[in-house]
């Protein structure tokens, strides 16, 4: 079955870098966009960042821009959110999640929404 | 950006109710809407994608419909354990981008 764990959060002062993996299983890795999507204590779902499973393509939430990271390891089957400068808006549980792909008679496309996610990492930024 | 915004807020309903959750894109984004069911201390779960579409294992208690800037998830004969926030969250256009949210609580 699919799977994705995400590991590495924790407590990190503001300025301070953090990188977050997400380890995926059960299916091709390597025929999936992947995306980090995070959810600051008590409030709604903010996308964070996306990558194609070639990494031929990264985009980043306006929010992250400039300071965040986003890569994949296909021999590894994980994905990783490299943070720097965190701030404490940047507080969240970040959870990885499979692109939700349309896939035709030719090929298949990236839709931007989430079919799996992952169970989440918490990230503190606090002095 | 686009938008989304859930009506209402949150819910009271009783075991045994239908409740219909509404949300409204601030432009047109065809069926490109997806719904999530978060409960408390757990990743959001995948229901339904392209607005009526339900995800594989989902059941057909959960309904979805709409299409341009309307949307609805109707879920039927409320179970205990549908008591949870969903979300919607469209793909039609970058960045995707979510709703606020629904909280659905026991009456």
């Amino acid at each position: 079955q699919v799977q994705l764990v995400e590991s590495g959060g924790g407590v990190v002062q503001p300025g301070r870098s953090l990188r977050l993996s997400c380890a995926a299983s059960g299916f091709t890795f390597s025929s999936y966009a992947i995306h980090w999507v995070r959810q600051a204590p008590g409030k709604g779902l903010e996308w964070v960042a996306v990558t194609s499973y070639d990494g031929s393509y990264k985009f980043y939430a306006d929010s992250v821009k400039g300071r965040f990271t986003i890569s994949g390891d296909n021999s590894k089957n994980t994905l990783y959110l490299q943070m720097n400068s965190l701030r404490p808006e940047d507080a969240a549980v970040y959870y990885c999640a499979r692109d939700l792909r349309f896939c035709s008679s030719i090929s298949c496309y990236p839709m931007y929404s989430f079919d799996y996610w992952g169970q989440g990492t918490l990230v503190t930024v606090s002095s | 950006d686009i938008q989304m915004t859930q009506s209402p807020s949150s819910l009271s309903a009783s075991v045994g109710d239908r409740v219909t959750i509404t949300c409204r894109a601030s432009q047109g984004i065809s069926n490109y809407l997806a719904w999530f069911q978060q409960k408390p201390g757990k990743a959001p779960k995948s229901l339904i994608y392209a607005a009526s579409s339900l995800q594989s294992g989902v059941p057909s208690k959960f309904s979805g419909s709409g299409s341009g800037t309307d949307f609805t998830l109707t879920i039927t004969t409320l179970q205990p354990e549908d008591f949870a926030i969903y979300y919607c969250q469209q793909y039609n256009s970058y960045p995707p981008t979510f709703g606020q949210g629904t909280r659905v609580e026991i009456k």
